[in-house]
């Protein structure tokens, strides 16, 4: 089956800590990206990276790293910096070129 | 101004109804734009994409777009209680080298049976 996955679908943080969060694609797709989501808000890019070994900044970096060592794999790491990082974390992928975006399952991310 | 704008809701239709969405954008360059359906607790997913003014039409769906007037809207026809959710619009510009993606944040939709 073609698509995005995430894990783990919940986690818990403690203050200070760092996490990762996983995210792979088999759809070949080149770009991919990592969106925030808030109540009430919409959704707000943290990290875009379009080829492999390149990423860039998207609005809201702060606090959060990301690598792109493989095509298939885009890890976000949520740092102690991050100062409110409670929120469901969206993975997407898109083709080369593409407009179109799709979804994983998302990551929510509480911490305690 | 919010660069793509969406009336929150809830948005109540009787089952059976169409539901009308509306979203707005600023940016001018806008080439592409989508409509997401996103239930409580998930992820979005895809519903339409359009990119030339005029109306688009896939099943119950119909996407229109109107560039003069920055506008995108989504029809539902026949609405049915499994359409409840809420709908995202997203509107593709241009950033440098880069064409973004900006998010609405989303209108819910109640369908009522």
């Amino acid at each position: 089956d073609g698509g995005i996955t995430q894990s783990p679908k919940y986690l818990f943080r403690k203050e200070g800590q760092n996490v990762t969060l996983s995210c792979e694609q088999n759809l070949n797709h080149d770009a991919m990206y990592w969106y925030r989501q808030d109540p009430g808000q919409g959704l707000r890019l943290i990290y875009y990276s379009q080829i492999v070994n390149d990423f860039q900044k998207g609005d809201i970096a702060e606090g959060y790293s990301v690598s792109r060592e493989k095509k298939e794999s885009f890890p976000l790491t949520v740092t102690s910096a991050q100062k409110n990082p409670t929120a469901f974390y969206l993975c997407a992928s898109g083709g080369q070129g593409q407009d179109t975006q799709y979804f994983g399952p998302g990551t929510r991310l509480t911490v305690l | 101004q919010k660069e793509v704008e969406q009336n929150s809701g809830p948005l109540s239709v009787p089952e059976g109804a169409i539901a009308s969405l509306n979203c707005t954008y600023s940016d001018r360059v806008s080439q592409s734009f989508f409509w997401y359906r996103q239930y409580s607790g998930k992820s979005p997913e895809l519903i339409m994409s359009i990119y030339s003014n005029g109306d688009k039409e896939d099943g119950r769906f119909t996407a229109q777009l109107n560039k003069a007037s920055q506008y995108v809207s989504l029809l539902i026809r026949d609405s049915q209680p499994s359409d409840s959710a809420t709908y995202l619009c997203a509107v593709r510009g241009r950033s440098g080298g880069y064409q973004k993606v900006t998010f609405g944040t989303g209108t819910k939709l109640q369908v009522i049976p």
